[in-house]
């Protein structure tokens, strides 16, 4: 079946460390993202890409970073900088940029930082 | 004014029950809506797409988009248990292979169903 892996589920890091999110998918889709998700604050787009080696910042960046090295894979790197990164994260792909194509989620990590 | 407004609820019905859900926007730009449903823990999955105005009809669920009042609706017939879940709305506003056309998301509202 076609889908959209995220691993892993819950991740626990302490406060100051990197962390990497993985997200892999198999539908042969162009376009990946990455989502944040807090309660009460809806979904807000953190970076997303439309080609391999191409990214572009969303409205929540900073402290973020991503690589799209290959078509199926678009991790997420949760940096120190990043103030308040305990939060639901939920990577996404679609045919192709645009509102056309609807989004495919994975089912998430809850990352939690102490 | 936030580009897309949605009541969060949570929104409490019995089984049989129509339900009707909501969103505004403010760019009139905007003109694919899509409804998405998501489960506790779960990543939300498509529920509705609807392009420009008008209605569309699947089952239980009609997604009304109304671009002149800039308000988009939900309605659930026949409510179930099985939708006791958060519907978020989401909208964008071309197809065009660019930056800034990626979805907008509501907060969601949350839908409890009782038997």
């Amino acid at each position: 079946d076609g889908g959209i892996t995220q691993s892993p589920k819950y991740l626990f890091r302490k406060e100051g460390q990197n962390v990497t999110l993985s997200c892999e998918q198999n539908l042969n889709h162009d376009a990946m993202y990455w989502y944040r998700q807090d309660p009460g604050q809806g979904l807000r787009l953190i970076y997303y890409s439309q080609i391999v080696n191409d990214f572009q910042k969303g409205d929540i960046a900073e402290g973020y970073s991503v690589s799209r090295e290959k078509k199926e894979s678009f991790p997420l790197t949760v940096t120190s900088a990043q103030k308040n990164p305990t939060a639901f994260y939920l990577c996404a792909s679609s045919r192709r940029q645009g509102g056309k194509s609807p989004l495919h989620f994975g089912n998430g990590t809850r990352l939690t930082v102490t | 004014q936030k580009e897309v407004e949605q009541d969060p609820g949570p929104l409490s019905v019995p089984e049989g029950a129509i339900v009707s859900l909501n969103c505004t926007y403010s760019n009139s730009a905007f003109q694919y809506f899509m409804w998405y449903r998501q489960y506790s823990r779960k990543g939300p999955e498509l529920l509705m797409y609807t392009y420009s105005s008008g209605n569309k009809e699947d089952g239980r669920f009609t997604a009304q988009v109304d671009k002149s009042s800039k308000y988009i609706s939900l309605f659930i017939r026949d409510s179930q248990p099985s939708d006791s879940a958060t519907d978020l709305c989401a909208m964008s506003p071309t197809d065009q292979n660019q930056a800034g056309t990626a979805l907008i998301f509501g907060k969601g509202t949350t839908l409890s169903v009782s038997s």
